[in-house]
């Protein structure tokens, strides 16, 4: 299995911060790469595919790099309703793991 | 507009079977998309339990796999999530959702169903 990591695991942050959190493969997975923002009693939403692909209806100020085994979603300027807990999920090998995810709570 | 809405028991005994039906509106389950299940334990992240293709054709997380089993219902375009032999672990609120082909990701998901192993 690829096994995921994040990073860091919990952040505080103000809004109008840049936030960046890393997602690391252990092993590589070309593009294969989609990012989640998930808000309390919600289901996930999909804002990043293909590691750097803005899913529709989603706010520019997401945005998502990478290739290989590590990758980074930032979020050029937080809003008050981008505090959620992120996660990664790798889409290049059974089973479609996710990483841990990445709470980003305000300060 | 596609929806998915999971159903079925909230409460179910341990050792006895989970059985959880995902009812899609406004997409096929037999087209180009892949329809699975997640499963978030409380306060937990996210777990891949499995999908099905084409309403036929499976895959299962090696983790889960000698108990679950994922089918479809063409005719009533639903599939289902059966996971056998459940115990107090397997609490957790599951998903249904649709995966685009390739890297496109999980772009629906179900509002999700709290399912509690209790005796």
């Amino acid at each position: 299995d690829i096994q995921l990591t994040q990073s860091p695991s919990f952040l505080s942050a103000s809004v109008g911060d840049r936030v960046t959190i890393t997602c690391r493969a252990s092993q590589g997975i070309s593009s294969y790469l989609a990012w989640y923002q998930q808000k309390p009693g919600k289901a996930p939403k999909l804002l990043i595919y293909a590691a750097s692909t803005l899913q529709s209806g989603v706010p520019s100020r997401f945005s998502g790099s990478g290739l290989g085994s590590e990758f980074t979603l930032t979020i050029s300027s937080l809003q008050p309703e981008d505090f959620a807990t992120y996660y990664c999920q790798q889409l290049n090998t059974y089973p479609l793991d996710f990483g841990p995810g990445t709470k980003v709570d305000i300060k | 507009q596609v929806q998915l809405q999971e159903s079925g028991p909230g409460l179910v005994k341990p050792s006895e079977t989970l059985s959880l039906t995902c009812t899609v509106s406004g997409s096929s389950i037999t087209g180009v998309y892949f329809w699975g299940w997640i499963r978030q334990s409380p306060g937990k992240g996210l777990e891949w339990i499995g999908s099905i293709y084409n309403g036929v054709s499976t895959y299962y997380n090696p983790s889960l796999q000698s108990r679950v089993t994922i089918s479809g219902d063409t005719s009533k375009n639903q599939f289902s999530l059966k996971l056998n032999s459940v115990t107090a672990a397997d609490t957790a609120v599951y998903y249904c959702a649709r995966r685009a082909p390739a890297t496109r990701g999980i772009d629906y998901w179900g509002q999700g169903t709290l399912v509690t192993v209790s005796s």
